[in-house]
């Protein structure tokens, strides 16, 4: 069975400090693994999507990398609008294109 | 290009009534999915559609759960007869090949059932 685990649930960060999420995946064959921002009311929002090890994508302040076992989510000097709950989800091989979703990290950037 | 449209985006029910959600996925997105999300906790598929046909059913309670896909667009999800647990917010999602299978989401309808 798929598993997606968040690190850690919550995060509180002062403006300009800069941090990292963690998500650890166990996956019988990964596809693609992908980082969602969800802000309160409303539904996820696709960031990236890294499909092998050793890749790294960059949005603005954040960078996603990804290893064999694990991906991090890295936000250089954050700000008040970077706060939202991020999300991780892998994809199998197998099977259809079925996303399985970790718990998310709850960030919030202080000013 | 215009997201995917869900509506109500908020329901109030009592345990034993019936409820119905309506999904519009993005233009030319084959294929669609509804998730439950129940507060903290991440999204859990419940049925995956491929055009109009079931890919993938394994995690929705068909005892009280039924979706339908009409003309492989517009997608309904009902509640039959709803419990306090069924409480969550219900996202649709698409995807298409053209998207690499990347799932867009829409903003959600928040079930609260009392």
């Amino acid at each position: 069975e798929d598993q997606v685990t968040q690190s850690p649930e919550a995060l509180r960060l002062q403006e300009g400090e800069s941090s990292s999420l963690n998500c650890s995946y166990t996956v019988s064959g990964l596809r693609g693994l992908f980082w969602y921002r969800q802000d309160p009311g409303k539904g996820p929002e696709f960031l990236f999507t890294l499909y092998s090890a050793g890749e790294e994508k960059e949005k603005e302040r954040l960078k996603a990398t990804l290893t064999k076992k694990e991906s991090f989510l890295h936000i250089t000097a954050p700000k008040p609008e970077d706060s939202a709950t991020y999300l991780c989800a892998v994809q199998a091989n197998s099977g259809y294109s079925t996303l399985t979703f970790g718990k998310g990290t709850m960030l919030l950037v202080s000013p | 290009e215009a997201g995917v449209a869900q509506s109500p985006r908020y329901k109030i029910i009592e345990k034993r009534q019936s409820v119905a959600f309506w999904c519009n996925p993005i233009s030319g997105h084959a294929t669609l999915y509804w998730y439950q999300q129940i507060l903290g906790q991440g999204p859990k598929l419940l049925i995956q559609f491929q055009n109009n046909g079931v890919v993938d059913d394994s995690q929705l309670p068909k005892d009280r759960f039924s979706a339908e896909r009409l003309k492989g667009v517009d997608s309904t999800l009902k509640i039959q007869p709803a419990k306090l647990e069924d409480s969550a917010v219900y996202l649709c999602a698409s995807s298409s090949e053209r998207s690499g299978e990347t799932q867009y989401f829409g903003p959600g309808t928040r079930l609260l059932v009392l």
